[in-house]
């Protein structure tokens, strides 16, 4: 079965730091993973994909499959930042749903 | 072109009662993915529908049902109410099933209220 961890419910930085955002998974094949972000009132909203290779408003997120892991980083993080982030896997066959882990809240202070 | 248009946006029932909400994907996507949001649990996947055949469905009693209409449009029904239904539920579109390459593109949900 697949699993997903995003192992910190609150992420506290400060303008300007460099933010990391945890995400471990759990599955026996090979994955495709995703991060998705939901902003303040809006809907959820696809970050960016491993598959893509995408760098989206300074995100980027590597897979380690030897720690099982798709963590986003940005280097610099900005205010509008602030939001809840959604870590997701889905087996490369495409057969099994999109699974979620439980997010991260991101906040941002100035 | 339009997105994924779910209704009602909010709604209110009492326990023991039905509720149907109604997801309408993006034009020419033919999957359409249910989650119920918490703020406990995150998002927990339902069901999952492409070409009016349910593909895969999650670990949620039998009270929770959904179907596909061969336009694309899909419900899903909640009988017998209990007070833990109470979460946003959301809809997801995508072209293809399991959203591999294309990702999904989700709704603004239904709000679900059980007094």
């Amino acid at each position: 079965a697949q699993r997903v961890t995003q192992p910190e419910k609150l992420l506290s930085v400060f303008k300007g730091a460099p933010v990391e955002l945890k995400c471990n998974y759990s599955y026996s094949g090979s994955p495709e993973l995703f991060w998705y972000v939901q902003y303040s009132r809006q809907r959820l909203q696809l970050l960016l994909r491993h598959i893509s290779r995408e760098s989206i408003k300074g995100f980027t997120a590597d897979l380690n499959k030897g720690e099982t892991s798709f963590h986003l980083k940005k280097p610099f993080a900005q205010e509008e930042d602030s939001a809840m982030y959604y870590c997701a896997l889905i087996a490369n066959s495409g057969n099994t749903p999109l699974v979620f882990g439980k997010g991260t809240r991101l906040s941002v202070i100035a | 072109k339009a997105g994924v248009t779910q209704t009602p946006r909010y709604l209110i029932k009492t326990r023991g009662q039905q509720v149907t909400l109604s997801c309408s994907p993006i034009s020419g996507h033919r999957s359409v993915s249910w989650y119920q949001q918490t703020p406990g649990q995150g998002l927990q996947f339902l069901f999952e529908y492409f070409s009016e055949t349910q593909r895969n469905k999650g670990n949620f009693p039998g009270r929770f049902s959904g179907r596909q209409f061969s336009n694309s449009r899909s419900e899903m029904n909640v009988s017998t109410l209990e007070l833990g239904d109470s979460a946003l539920y959301l809809c997801a579109s995508s072209l293809m099933t399991g959203a591999l390459l294309y990702g999904y593109t989700f709704g603004s949900g239904t709000r679900l209220t059980v007094v």
